[in-house]
């Protein structure tokens, strides 16, 4: 069964240093998405994306975040400085239309 | 103001009962509804899906939707062990390009 995949599993990071969470979503989906949680709290949009541009970015996603599709496989999210608020879940996700489908996700933790 | 409010639980049923999971949302224009499980340390997973007013039934897993009251619900029967996760309701609002908006998740333990 085709899945979402996300690299990697966990990443630390120094406060202000850059990271690149990257994902893989199912190959016959157009619509891509990120979200974040944060320990304990509810899931949290942050971007979706489709035909190549944002389709639509949440107040979190700040001038400190982007997203990329580099390829025909995979999805990115750069997040440029980060900062301690910045640990998380991050979890993508992709669909066809209508149902997301999340990857496994990257826990970040910035020290 | 809060998007999709869920029952804050914790939820116990023993095993073989049905379980209830209760959301309403707010925005009237909502158009899309779903239920993820989320097991402890793992991501959500899509269990149903629900687009219409009234029931959808999948295996063990009944979701209801009531528009008119802006309430979806859960039922799971036979509840088993495996099934002890946090559920979570989430709200496509319709106007957007699919954002999901997520409730807070109602954390559910099946005991044996």
């Amino acid at each position: 069964e085709p899945e979402v995949t996300q690299t990697p599993s966990h990443q630390v990071t120094q406060m202000g240093q850059e990271v690149i969470l990257r994902c893989v979503p199912i190959s016959n989906h157009l619509y891509f998405y990120w979200y974040r949680q944060i320990l304990g709290q509810k899931v949290e949009f942050l971007v979706s994306f489709y035909n190549n541009e944002i389709s639509e970015k949440s107040e979190i996603f700040d001038d400190q975040f982007s997203v990329e599709r580099p390829d025909g496989s995979n999805f990115t999210l750069k997040i440029r400085s980060t900062k301690l608020e910045d640990s998380a879940m991050y979890f993508c996700a992709s669909s066809d239309w209508g149902e997301q489908y999340f990857g496994p996700g990257t826990r970040l933790t910035v020290t | 103001q809060k998007e999709v409010e869920q029952n804050s639980g914790p939820l116990s049923v023993p095993e073989g009962a049905i379980a209830s999971l209760n959301c309403t949302y707010s925005d009237r224009v909502s158009q899309s509804f779903f239920w993820y499980r989320q097991y402890s340390g793992k991501s959500p997973e899509l269990i149903m899906s629900i687009y219409s007013n009234g029931d959808k039934e999948d295996g063990r897993f009944t979701a209801q939707l009531n528009k008119a009251s802006q309430y979806v619900s859960l039922l799971i029967r036979d509840s088993q062990p495996s099934d002890s996760a946090t559920y979570l309701c989430a709200v496509d609002r319709g106007s957007t390009l699919g954002r999901l908006y997520f409730g807070r998740g109602t954390q559910l333990t099946v005991w044996p």
